[in-house]
This record gives C-alpha cells, sequence and structure tokens, in this order.
C-alpha cells in the first residue's frame, strides 16, 4: 500500500469550532488533493497542490484553506465549521501530472455537531 | 460540458457469475476515463484508466473496460465474481479542466 496517513481517522466537534486535518505521505508524490465524499455522492474536489506552497481551489472550496509548507505534508483547516461540512474526507496523491490520483488515504470521518 | 453517469445504483451477482458495472460519460474533449474500488471504510484505489490508447483496458484484479466513443460508454466487467469483489466502484471521467466522479455503484456477491 501507498504511504499515504491521515489524521485524525475520526473527530466529532461543534459548529464554530476551527479543525485541521492532517495529511502525511511517504511517496515523495507531487501532488496531493483533499476529497469530500458524502452518502450516495462520489468524491468532490475540495482543494489540491501541484508543489510545495503551490495550491489551487477545487469544486467545493468555499469554507476550507489548505497549507504545503513541506512534501510530505498537505493540511486541510476548517475555519470555522458548520454542520453542512460533516463528510469523509480523503486525501489522495499522485506523482506526475496528468490523469487522476493514483492513491487513496483510509480517510478521516468527520463530524459536525 | 462534462458528467458521468453510473447506470445502477446497486448490482447483485452470485460468485463466479459475470460483472458488468455500467458507466456513461459526456465531455467536450476527448476524456481520460478510470474506474475506482472503494472497500467499506478504506480510499480508493485505482482498477484501471483509459488514456487514449487501446480502447479496451485491462485492469488489476481480473477487471477490464470497454471504452466506445460511438455509445459514449466505459463499462467495468468482470469474467468470474469473487467474494472479495463486493465493494463500492466509482467511474471517473476527466479533461484538461476537471474531473467528475460518478455517484458509485454498490456491488453484491452471494455464494
Amino acid at each position: 500500500d501507498a504511504g499515504i496517513t491521515q489524521s485524525p481517522r475520526h473527530k466529532v466537534t461543534e459548529t464554530g469550532t476551527p479543525v485541521t486535518l492532517r495529511c502525511h505521505q511517504t511517496e515523495n508524490h507531487r501532488y496531493m488533493y483533499w476529497y469530500r465524499q458524502d452518502p450516495g455522492h462520489g468524491l468532490r474536489l475540495i482543494h489540491y497542490s501541484y508543489g510545495v506552497k503551490d495550491t489551487d481551489k477545487g469544486e467545493v472550496s468555499d469554507g476550507y484553506s489548505v497549507s504545503r509548507s513541506k512534501t510530505e505534508d498537505f493540511l486541510l483547516t476548517l475555519e470555522s465549521a458548520t454542520s453542512s461540512q460533516t463528510s469523509v474526507y480523503f486525501c489522495a496523491i499522485r506523482e506526475a501530472d496528468g490523469g487522476q490520483p493514483q492513491h487513496f488515504g483510509d480517510g478521516t470521518r468527520l463530524s459536525i455537531l | 460540458a462534462q458528467s458521468v453517469t453510473q447506470l445502477d445504483s446497486h448490482v447483485s451477482v452470485s460468485e463466479g457469475t459475470p460483472v458488468l458495472l455500467r458507466c456513461n460519460y459526456s465531455s467536450s474533449y476527448s476524456p481520460s476515463l478510470f474506474w475506482y474500488v472503494q472497500h467499506p471504510n478504506k480510499g480508493l484505489q485505482l482498477l484501471l484508466k483509459y488514456t487514449s490508447a487501446a480502447t479496451l483496458v485491462k485492469g488489476i484484479n481480473g477487471f477490464e473496460a470497454e471504452f466506445k466513443k460511438s455509445e459514449t460508454s466505459f463499462h467495468l466487467t468482470k469474467p468470474s465474481a469473487h467474494m472479495s469483489d463486493a465493494a463500492e466502484y466509482f467511474c471517473v471521467v476527466s479533461d484538461p479542466n476537471k474531473s467528475t466522479f460518478g455517484d458509485g455503484t454498490t456491488l453484491t456477491v452471494k455464494p
């Protein structure tokens, strides 16, 4: 299995609190992604990174920010969590340009009450 | 415009029988197409991808898919289902501007 670790794996928090999810990779891949998965839906892209300090928005980026200060770490922050952000969040990585992510983490289940 | 439709939300087969998971797409470009599998409480695993080379694509675990441009389809097949194939499967269409995931098909394999 590709070396992708997401932390925490589960989190319950309250509306209005900040939340940071971490994705750590040991593959030295250039591209990293954050997706959310909601029941009955496929994955939707939140943000992605194409290198250290290089990030861009996906289709559902409102309410989320990201940072990538090192190749191996990609952080997703919910500045002020809302109940609509209750979801399962997946990190993914890709080595080269073009195409879809090759490897996914096991996900973080986030509940916002 | 880009979209992907997985025609069946649930498919049930008996072990040892063929599997067919259907995917139709639309794209303004010549797209790349992908199939992923997701087992419970796990991330997605790439099964196979089409990127404008051979139209019949072979993937891992005995799966394959055929790109049919005239039918705008990319159906996933396997000749003989195994219990371990029970999972959710996602079809993805990708072009230079964006990628779209289908809503998924849950495959149940009966003993």
